[in-house]
């Protein structure tokens, strides 16, 4: 089945620090996907649509300049989250849709970051 | 965004009992989705029931949509110890493939 892999899964590092995450699939194209934040015991909350080729689509209230989005190719799409803080610590994840709109999602295993 | 309500939001049943998680939502959807989510992993898609179905079953699993009442259940039958895990739904609506999350229901399931 269509796989999504999302790496690093987890990050610990300190104040300042800007953190890359990549979101890859592997066996299939895909021109969207999707970059979700997840706090404790809570949902999952959209950040941004990855559109390959173009800009990235932000939900309101997050920082375009805070998590850079970068998806250059059919397979891989790129979170950074720049000058990272201790508040930014959370858990990441991409998805992306194998058979198009309005179809179910795959989802990559996440990345725990955590800022010291 | 709009994000929907799930209830309970904890359940704790042992194993072979049924378990029922019910889902509303705000805004017309085109579909709307289960996922299960193991703890500090990923998401995997469960079931999709499309707006214009009320009902569909996968092994265990049975969902049901109401939209007149912008609702959805998920019912798991003689649950296992494995279906320990957070199950949430999401819709989608319009052209693009963007989901909308609900809060979630946590599962447990004792031996």
């Amino acid at each position: 089945g269509a796989v999504v892999s999302q790496h690093p899964s987890r990050v610990i590092c300190k104040s300042g620090t800007s953190v890359k995450i990549e979101c890859r699939s592997l066996d299939f194209q895909a021109t969207t996907m999707f970059w979700y934040r997840q706090f404790p015991k809570k949902s999952l909350m959209l950040m941004a649509t990855s559109n390959e080729g173009s800009k990235a689509t932000y939900e309101q209230g997050v920082e375009k300049d805070k998590f850079l989005i970068n998806h250059a190719s059919l397979t891989l799409s790129t979170l950074t989250v720049t000058s990272a803080h201790p508040e930014d610590s959370s858990f990441y994840i991409c998805s992306a849709p194998p058979g198009g709109s309005n179809q179910p999602q795959h989802f990559g295993d996440g990345t725990r970051l955590s800022i010291l | 965004s709009q994000q929907g309500e799930e209830d309970p939001q904890a359940l704790s049943i042992q194993e072979g009992e049924n378990a029922t998680m019910n889902c509303s939502y705000k805004t017309s959807i085109n579909n709307l989705q289960w996922y299960r989510q193991n703890s500090g992993r990923g998401l995997v898609h469960l079931i999709l029931i499309r707006s214009n179905e009320r009902e569909k079953h996968s092994g265990r699993l049975r969902v049901t949509l109401d939209t007149s009442k912008k609702s959805s259940s998920l019912l798991i039958t003689a649950s296992r110890a494995a279906d320990t895990a957070s199950y949430f739904c999401a819709t989608g609506a319009g052209t693009a493939s963007k989901l909308t999350f609900g809060t979630g229901t946590r599962l447990q399931v004792t031996l």
